[in-house]
C-alpha cells in the first residue's frame, strides 16, 4: 500500500536554529515528490518538486533532498515567518497518477 | 491574475441539507481535484476529473457528488448522506493528469455543521 509518513509531527525552533523535516515514503513507481507550505486556514503553497534520488532543490532558507526511501526539508537559520505546516506528497505511477499526502510537520520558529 | 478560487470561505450546513462548494480556475488546466483535510490527517482525495464531463471517485467519495460541465469549474456537493462533513475542503488543479508537475491549490472552504 502506498504510504507517506512525515516526522516530527511538530517542531519548535529558536530563530536561527537549523533543523530538518523528514518525509519517508513507500510507493510503487515514484514519479515525483512534492513539498508544500501551508499557513493556517489557507491552501497549500507549492515549494519544490524532486524526481530522482540524489536530486536537491533550494529556495532561500529551504533545501529539499531526495533518496530512494525518503526526502528531507532542511531549514537553515529559520525566521519566525517560516512558521507553518510543511506537507509532503508523492505521485505514484499507478492508480491514476494520484497524489498521496503525509500528515505534515507543524513548524514554529520562536523569535 | 491566474489562479484557483473557492467560495464561500466558510459554509454552514444544517442537518439533512445538501450544500455545494464552488471551485473555479482560469489556469486552463485539464485536471481538477477535491480534497478533504482533517486535523492530524493528510489530505484525502474525494473526487478528481481529468477532462470535461468525466470524473472518478477518490478514496472517500461516499456522501459527495461532483460535476464537470466546463473546463474551468468543478463544484462539489456535500450531501445529507455525508454524516461527518465538518472539515476544510481544498480544490486543486493541474495542467494535465500525466504531466510530472505539481497541483495548485485554492484557498479552501471550511464547512461547519449547525
Amino acid at each position: 500500500e502506498d504510504q507517506v509518513t512525515q516526522s516530527p509531527e511538530a517542531l519548535r525552533l529558536q530563530e536561527g536554529e537549523s533543523s530538518s523535516l523528514n518525509c519517508s515514503y513507500t510507493v510503487s513507481g515514484l514519479r515525483g515528490l512534492f513539498w508544500y507550505r501551508q499557513d493556517p486556514g489557507k491552501g497549500p503553497e507549492f515549494l519544490f518538486t524532486l524526481y530522482s534520488a540524489g536530486e536537491e532543490k533550494e529556495k532561500e532558507r529551504l533545501k529539499a533532498t531526495l533518496t530512494k526511501k525518503e526526502s528531507f526539508l532542511h531549514i537553515t537559520a529559520p525566521k519566525p515567518e517560516d512558521s507553518a505546516t510543511y506537507l509532503c506528497a508523492v505521485q505514484a505511477s499507478g492508480t491514476g497518477n494520484q497524489f498521496y499526502f503525509g500528515t505534515g510537520t507543524s513548524l514554529t520558529v520562536i523569535p | 491574475d491566474g489562479g484557483i478560487t473557492q467560495s464561500p470561505k466558510y459554509l454552514f450546513r444544517k442537518e439533512g441539507q445538501n450544500v455545494t462548494l464552488s471551485c473555479e480556475q482560469n489556469l486552463n488546466h485539464d485536471a481538477m481535484y477535491w480534497y478533504r483535510q482533517d486535523p492530524g490527517q493528510g489530505l484525502r482525495l474525494i473526487y478528481y476529473s481529468q477532462i470535461v464531463n468525466d470524473f472518478q471517485k477518490g478514496d472517500i467519495a461516499e456522501g459527495y457528488s461532483v460535476s464537470r460541465e466546463k473546463k474551468e469549474s468543478f463544484p462539489l456537493t456535500v450531501t445529507s448522506a455525508q454524516k461527518n462533513p465538518t472539515a476544510f475542503y481544498l480544490c486543486a488543479s493541474k495542467r494535465a493528469p500525466g504531466f510530472l508537475e505539481t497541483q495548485y491549490f485554492g484557498p479552501g472552504t471550511r464547512l461547519l455543521v449547525l
